[in-house]
């Protein structure tokens, strides 16, 4: 299965952009790549995804590098209610299930 | 427009005892996915229900078990619960894909908040 590695937490300045990387190196040509987030033992939250073209919505953004080995989630302004714990997933071609890492505990500071 | 609902929220059983867990999709999905959550882990994938199937399951005992009704809702049942089991319940729920091919683009799923499990 396609595994991901992220930090396991990250602090960022309140109005500031956080920026989470996560790589994907045994990534498949034809696997997307998808972020959600968990706050405080809710249900995780999606927030975007993407295949290969960079990819933004009112939410966030992701960069995905050219050899598509890597990626990051871009928050362009943190707010203190962006505190959770990110995941960055590789949704698994020819299956129907996400593979969650442990994700990175994004901790937002005023 | 409801979301994806789960009940109970929170449950207390014994070693040896057996649980229902149910989901209620969000409006328009066909499709469920249950995932088990430990403390301090990510989740992790059990099985997914699709037509009232089980089209595919990860790397959990028989002793988990689920069903899916004709209105999509869902059941998650765990026998001769052991204290390792203890953990968040989540259900996701999701389009699913009309011609059977797998559907590894756009696949956007919907998490309830859980049901909370702990074994005594």
């Amino acid at each position: 299965d396609a595994k991901t590695t992220q930090p396991t937490s990250m602090d960022c300045a309140e109005g500031r952009a956080a920026n989470l990387p996560c790589n994907h190196s045994t990534i498949s040509g034809n696997e997307y790549v998808y972020w959600y987030r968990q706050i405080h033992s809710q249900g995780p939250q999606y927030i975007i995804h993407g295949l290969k073209n960079n990819e933004t919505n009112e939410m966030a953004s992701l960069i995905i590098t050219e050899d598509r080995k890597s990626s990051t989630l871009i928050l362009p302004h943190a707010t203190l209610r962006d505190t959770a714990v990110y995941y960055c997933i590789v949704l698994v071609s020819g299956t129907y299930k996400y593979i969650f890492g442990t994700g990175t505990r994004l901790k937002v500071l005023a | 427009d409801a979301g994806v609902t789960q009940s109970p929220t929170h449950l207390i059983k014994t070693r040896g005892q057996q649980v229902t867990l149910r989901c209620s999709p969000k409006s328009g999905h066909d499709t469920v996915s249950w995932y088990q959550q430990a403390l301090g882990q990510g989740p992790q994938f059990i099985f997914q229900y699709y037509e009232e199937e089980e089209r595919q399951r990860g790397n959990f005992p028989d002793r988990f078990s689920g069903h899916q009704f004709p209105n999509y809702s869902s059941e998650l049942n765990v026998n001769a619960l052991l204290l390792g089991d203890s953990a968040l319940y989540l259900c996701a729920s999701s389009f699913g894909p009309r011609t059977g091919a797998y559907f590894t683009s756009y696949n956007e799923q919907f998490f309830g908040p859980g049901t909370r499990l702990t074994v005594l």
